[in-house]
């Protein structure tokens, strides 16, 4: 069955430092998804992006964090500068029609120190 | 504002007995009700979706879901309670013209033998 796929599963980091995570959706999908859930709190919504561009971003969504498609395959999330409170579970979801269900990834986990 | 609430953080039941996970939502518009379960170390994994057909709607592992508008109820139902149930439940939200879903706090069930 085809999954969404993230790496790297955890990734540590300092303060300041700039940070990509890459998740490759599922293959036939056009609709892709950032969220993260610190520990302990609720899953959030971060970003949608479809046709190459950003479709709805939330408020955390901010100029630290950028979204990409370099390729037909892959769809990044960069952090620019991380701070502490960005520690969290990066979760990539994908869908592939506008409101259908979405398709999460196992996450990956950024320790910021 | 929409959003959901997800009473009881952790839920006990024996094994056999009844699973019954709350989940309350508030939205202006029709919504569109998904529950998602976590295994550890896993991505969200779809269980079933509401989306404005079938008030009672079957998912996977044999688990059910009524949307009920009076009550802003979509509780998360199963008859009997098997030990591979164990696991993290997010009831979810969102609705037409957003790409976003709003989750609730979760709730970690845990079956006794």
């Amino acid at each position: 069955e085809p999954e969404v796929t993230q790496t790297p599963s955890h990734q540590v980091t300092q303060m300041g430092q700039e940070v990509i995570l890459r998740c490759v959706p599922i293959s036939n999908h056009l609709y892709f998804y950032w969220y993260r859930q610190i520990l302990g709190q609720k899953v959030e919504f971060l970003v949608s992006f479809y046709n190459n561009e950003i479709s709805e971003k939330s408020e955390i969504f901010d100029d630290q964090f950028s979204v990409e498609r370099p390729d037909g395959s892959n769809f990044t999330l960069k952090i620019r500068s991380t701070k502490l409170e960005d520690s969290a579970m990066y979760f990539c979801a994908s869908s592939e029609r506008f409101m259908d269900e979405q398709y999460f990834g196992p996450g990956t986990r950024l320790t910021v120190t | 504002a929409q959003s959901v609430t997800q009473l009881g953080s952790h839920v006990s039941v024996s094994e056999g007995a009844l699973v019954l996970l709350r989940c309350n939502y508030s939205s202006s518009v029709p919504p569109y009700l998904f529950w998602y379960v976590q295994y550890p170390n896993q991505g969200l994994q779809l269980l079933l979706k509401y989306t404005s057909a079938a008030t009672l709607v079957k998912g996977i592992n044999g688990f059910e879901a009524e949307f009920k508008k009076s009550e802003t109820s979509f509780h998360l139902t199963k008859p009997s309670a098997h030990m591979s149930d164990a696991a993290e439940y997010f009831c979810a939200v969102t609705w037409s013209g957003t790409y976003k879903y709003i989750f609730g706090t979760g709730t970690r069930l845990k079956v006794l033998a």
